[in-house]
């Protein structure tokens, strides 16, 4: 079975604050994404990456950075969190295929 | 880049009737189109997968019909169950196959 783990699932942080959401695959995958999920916007890529060290942008990457430091460890930064960045973001794997395996999402709100 | 239009946002049938969810694309060159099903507290998972040369699938009670020519996706539920409610997200790739673009999702609620 597939496994993707994030950490942490649940943050609170301030405004300015900074932010690490942490994902870690055992798939053997390549491909690696993080998503946000609000209401009324549905799935939104933010980045993602092919392999240790590459990183590609996805469609909302203002006010995120991320970084794949290993194949399994892909993580998202947020250096100066804002309340806009308030949602639940969910990290992905796959093989290339299209089929995504999602790991269970990680609650971020930014007061 | 590519558009991802899914209705109805929310969709409630009593147990044993049929859920219709409907996606449409914009860009003709789609080759990949799936649906996902998110239960709450949970991430997404894989329902089903249709490539470009298929019009019809069907699987388990879910029937998934492309309509190429008109760019639209739908998905049918037959004889719905209360362990059916989830929130069901189309998605869909060019070519490359590896960058999905999401359809905003369609919360179902199955009453018994």
């Amino acid at each position: 079975e597939a496994a993707v783990t994030q950490s942490p699932r649940n943050k609170v942080t301030v405004t300015g604050g900074n932010v690490t959401l942490s994902c870690r695959q055992t798939n053997s995958h390549n491909y690696m994404y993080w998503y946000r999920q609000d209401t009324g916007h549905g799935l939104r890529l933010i980045h993602y990456s092919y392999g240790a060290g590459n990183l590609q942008i996805g469609d909302v990457p203002d006010g995120y950075k991320a970084t794949r430091t290993t194949q399994e460890d892909f993580f998202l930064l947020l250096e100066l969190a804002s309340p806009s960045q308030t949602s639940l973001y969910f990290c992905a794997s796959s093989g290339g295929t299209g089929q995504l395996y999602f790991g269970e999402g990680s609650k971020l709100t930014v007061l | 880049g590519e558009q991802v239009e899914q209705r109805p946002p929310h969709l409630s049938v009593r147990e044993g009737d049929s859920a219709f969810i409907i996606c449409t694309y914009t860009d003709s060159a789609t080759a990949y189109f799936y649906w996902y099903k998110q239960e709450p507290g949970a991430g997404l998972q894989l329902l089903m997968s249709v490539f470009s040369n298929v019009d019809r699938k069907e699987e388990q009670g879910l029937t998934v019909l492309l309509n190429k020519k008109d760019k639209r996706l739908s998905l049918n539920l037959t004889a719905a169950h209360p362990g059916d409610s989830a929130v069901y997200f189309c998605a869909v790739s060019g070519g490359s196959n590896y960058k999905l673009t999401f359809g905003k999702g369609t919360l179902l609620t199955v009453t018994p």
